[in-house]
């Protein structure tokens, strides 16, 4: 069966600290990498995206992802953290010839004033 | 502002009732999406639908029943549900199937 494996469920880091998330799927096909947020009473909202070209994506806030194939990765990156980015965070994968997605269990990021 | 929204957001309910949770979409997707969210696992994906067809049903128990009108509507059909069905139920939508998905605040289920 495919999954999505998120290895840290929590997080904790004090401001300015770099964060690293990871996400490991393992499905040998073509993939669409997604990234999620959701804060605090929010809904789910899209972080970022890679569907083809440069494994090396930029998203909202500062965030990137950076996808490597040979090792079946897609991690999260954040080279100073704030406050306000506390929050739960998604990995996901559509996996092109499924048509599903499938989604990591999460990981919750504090970040300490 | 999602464009995709949940009704109601809160739910209680007891083992023998029958209830529908409602999701409309602003947005002009093609794809509608319902996915169970529960504590610390991977959000389970229950039903997608593609143009008012449904493309998928992933081993979902029969008390969960989707209806989907039209291209903006997705309902979700309870009866006989089990406390372990406590959950935040999440609707998606999106422009065609593979592109990324906009949800919902989603509907949080208390089963009694």
């Amino acid at each position: 069966a495919q999954s999505v494996s998120q290895h840290n469920h929590h997080v904790i880091l004090s401001e300015a600290a770099s964060l690293e998330l990871g996400c490991n799927y393992s499905y040998g096909g073509t993939v669409n990498l997604f990234w999620y947020v959701q804060y605090p009473g929010q809904h789910l909202q899209l972080l970022l995206k890679y569907f083809s070209g440069d494994p090396l994506v930029k998203g909202i806030k500062g965030f990137e992802a950076e996808f490597i194939k040979s090792k079946f990765s897609f991690n999260l990156r954040k080279p100073s953290v704030q406050w306000s980015d506390t929050a739960e965070y998604f990995c996901a994968v559509n996996a092109l010839s499924f048509n599903k997605f499938y989604f990591g269990s999460g990981t919750k990021l504090n970040v300490k004033p | 502002e999602t464009g995709v929204t949940q009704t109601p957001r809160h739910l209680v309910m007891g083992m023998t009732n029958k209830k529908s949770l409602k999701c409309e979409q602003h947005l002009g997707h093609n794809a509608m999406y319902w996915y169970k969210q529960s504590a610390k696992k991977p959000l389970e994906l229950m039903f997608v639908y593609s143009l008012e067809e449904r493309v998928e049903n992933n081993s979902v128990p029969s008390r969960f029943s989707p209806e989907c009108p039209n291209s903006s509507h997705l309902f979700l059909h309870l009866h006989t549900l089990q406390p372990e069905d406590s959950a935040l139920y999440l609707c998606a939508s999106s422009q065609e199937l593979s592109r990324p998905l906009h949800f919902g605040n989603g509907t949080r289920l208390t089963v009694t």
